[in-house]
């Protein structure tokens, strides 16, 4: 059974980079049929989809944040990484990663992590 | 970027109930719309995909249906366990976004 783990800081300075990992457990990270997504929630809000990873390395990030945005995937150590630069008080939120998986073009998030809360502030 | 609507944003329902909850995109999503069940401090739980493929492991009381612009899910026989938030998302085109959410509490 497939199983996410988040880690990183908890608390991030303003201006600075938010940088969280997400470790799969259970299957290889590198096995085709699956991205794997950042999403993030503050606090009694809703969902907000960040971006995702293809093991080959490749990209898709929400366009509301791209320029600040960058994720990467580490097939040997099967995780993959979330980077967010110039971080403000807006982007503190639970952060969850999860695997995105993909049939004839139907895309869903399935599982995800426990979610891991990173407060902006200094 | 595709926006999502959800309706009722909360309603109060007893056990046994049955429940709708309506989704409504500002486009046409075919069948590309996946429900989730958040439960309180917990991650989302996928429901539903392709907006009516029951996920492995979800009891049958959920079903999904619709397609295009408008879709609902229904809880029939409301358990003590499904008191939980539901949101709607669309994967027709990225950015992938959800809907705002439909909080089921107890009456």
């Amino acid at each position: 059974q497939v199983q996410l783990q988040e880690s990183g800081p908890g608390l991030v300075e303003p201006s600075q980079t938010l940088s969280l990992t997400c470790t799969v457990s259970g299957d290889s990270i590198s096995n085709g049929g699956y991205y794997w997504s950042w999403i993030r929630q503050p606090a009694g809000k809703g969902l907000e989809w960040i971006g995702r990873v293809y093991p080959s390395g490749s990209t898709n990030y929400n366009s509301s944040l791209e320029s600040r945005v960058s994720i990467s995937i580490d097939t040997f150590k099967n995780q993959f990484s979330l980077k967010l630069s110039s971080v403000t008080a807006a982007d503190t939120a639970v952060y969850y990663c999860a695997r995105n998986e993909y049939r004839h073009s139907w895309n869903w998030f399935d599982p995800w992590g426990q979610g891991t809360l990173v407060i902006v502030s200094s | 970027d595709i926006q999502m609507t959800q309706s009722p944003s909360s309603l109060s329902a007893s056990v046994g109930d049955r429940v709708t909850i309506t989704c409504r995109a500002s486009q046409s999503t075919s069948t590309y719309l996946n429900w989730y069940q958040q439960k309180a401090g917990k991650a989302p739980k996928l429901l539903i995909y392709a907006a009516s493929s029951l996920q492995s492991g979800v009891p049958s009381r959920f079903s999904g249906s619709g397609s295009g612009t408008e879709f609902t899910l229904i809880i029939s026989n409301l358990q003590p366990e499904d008191f939980a938030t539901y949101y709607c998302q669309q994967s027709y085109s990225t950015p992938f976004t959800f809907g705002p959410g439909s909080k089921v509490e107890i009456k």
